[in-house]
């Protein structure tokens, strides 16, 4: 089955840098890879997703870019402020079996300080 | 207000009983998903239903059940034969089913505490 990969487990970075969080999936039939963010004590919340067809995908100061050959994702974030402070999930959709079902990475806990 | 609602948001439980978590949605949303989060291991699927009266594994089911009698419900039976049952329990609900997966709504999640 689908195999989703997520580093760095922890990336802490000054307020104003950017991040980039990387995920690396093994079904090469997936096609599309939502991130997510959980803010401490709260549900998870999307916060970008790509689809196959598109190797990347800009959302004002958040992007993610897609290789599809290497099968890998990334999730970029520029001019971080305190309030990126959280826990991100990568995911993908294997298409096998028409399922509807997300796999997710092991999250990435980020910190952005003051 | 619409949303996903889940309910206890703590439990406690001996060894060897049986508990039920609640699940509900007034997002008109076909598919329903069963989420566990263990620090350092991301969000495992449990169970997920894409309709009433069907539901399907997911990677961790063992110890688990469930039911899909409704479609704005979909409770979560731990049973005393999961292994390690305390963690963090996340109920989740999309529009889309089938190979177009769309965003999930995520409930506030429950947690469970064995003692």
């Amino acid at each position: 089955g689908e195999n989703v990969e997520q580093h760095p487990s922890t990336l802490s970075v000054q307020e104003g840098d950017s991040a980039v969080i990387k995920c690396t999936y093994s079904d090469s039939a997936s096609n599309y890879f939502p991130w997510y963010k959980q803010e401490l004590g709260k549900r998870p919340q999307l916060i970008i997703d790509i689809r196959s067809n598109v190797g990347e995908k800009k959302d004002q100061r958040i992007a993610v870019t897609l290789n599809k050959t290497a099968k890998h994702f990334s999730l970029h974030i520029t001019e971080t402020q305190p309030e990126d402070s959280a826990v991100y999930f990568c995911a993908a959709s294997p298409v096998s079996g028409n399922t509807g079902k997300l796999i997710f990475g092991q999250g990435t806990t980020l910190q952005v300080k003051p | 207000d619409g949303g996903i609602t889940q309910s206890p948001k703590y439990l406690f439980r001996k060894e060897g009983q049986n508990v039920t978590l609640s699940c509900e949605q007034n997002l008109n949303h076909d598919a329903m998903y069963w989420y566990r989060q263990d620090p350092g291991q991301g969000l495992r699927l449990i169970y997920y239903s894409q309709i009433v009266n069907d539901f399907q594994k997911g990677d961790i089911a063992e110890g688990y059940s469930v039911s899909r009698e409704k479609k704005e419900s979909f409770p979560l039976t731990v049973t005393s034969a999961q292994k390690n049952p305390t963690a963090f329990y996340l109920c989740a609900s999309s529009i889309r089913t089938g190979g177009n997966t769309g965003e999930l709504f995520f409930g506030e999640g429950s947690r469970l505490t064995v003692l």
